[in-house]
């Protein structure tokens, strides 16, 4: 099961909207709307942001947003902030009857 | 409030063989599958496996097959992986993490604050 592709960095300016792509195929992504994802702090353990493709969990702040569409699930941040650099992560159910992650994304914030 | 906590930090040597713990608490561990995920030095998440407490399903990543084995004592609420035979390449932080929703399709909602396991001659 090969791991998800995404973006190795993305960047922008404090107050921008920002957007991670998450590329899979018709056996993860476009297969189940399963697409959870991460935020992971240098040090620290990765903290659950997006769940069930576009579902928030509580607390997790509304600037953060999600979709899918086909193969692909997309993470938006907007009104992005210094607190928000971070490495993301996707995750997607597959056919296998397993998990798969991206390889994870570098947001710096300029 | 639900916590994972791991055991601590572990230096072994290549051949040697190991077994980390993660211990839920605040909610019912055995209603919800532990999942256990790999991040080896400056790189990505990994899913190894999952495993139900309340009955000891088990699911392995076809990548982790054979290389670890994952299970659970429900009695105490503690999940473990082990290793029968470490390599260096083994070296990573381990992170085991309860798995919301439906069943192996869930999300990892809660997490442990990770294992460092080295292993070096």
């Amino acid at each position: 099961q090969s791991a998800l592709t995404q973006p190795a960095s993305v960047s922008g300016s404090p107050g921008q909207s920002i957007t991670i792509s998450c590329t899979g195929t018709s056996s993860d992504i476009g297969a189940y709307n399963y697409v959870s994802w991460y935020q992971q702090h240098p040090g620290k353990a990765p903290k659950l942001m997006i769940y069930d493709v576009s579902n928030r969990p509580s607390g997790v702040s509304n600037r953060f947003s999600a979709s899918k569409s086909g193969n692909t699930a997309s993470l938006t941040i907007s009104g992005v902030q210094a607190e928000d650099e971070a490495d993301y992560y996707c995750s997607s159910y597959t056919t296998s009857s397993t998990l798969v992650f991206g390889g994870g994304t570098k947001l710096t914030v300029l | 409030e639900v916590q994972l906590v791991q055991s601590g930090a572990e230096v072994k040597k290549p051949g040697e063989s190991l077994k980390i713990s993660c211990k839920g608490s605040g909610y019912s561990f055995t209603s919800y599958w532990i999942g256990w995920v790999r991040q080896m030095p400056g790189k990505g998440l990994e899913w190894m496996g999952i495993i139900y407490p309340g009955d000891s399903d088990t699911r392995y990543s076809p990548s982790f097959q054979g290389q670890v084995t994952i299970s659970a004592d429900k009695s105490i609420s503690t999940a473990y992986l082990q290793w029968s035979s470490l390599k260096a390449s083994d070296t990573a932080m381990y992170y085991c993490a309860r798995l919301e929703g439906i069943a192996v399709a869930g999300h990892f909602d809660y997490w442990g604050q990770g294992t460092l396991v080295t292993v070096s001659s």
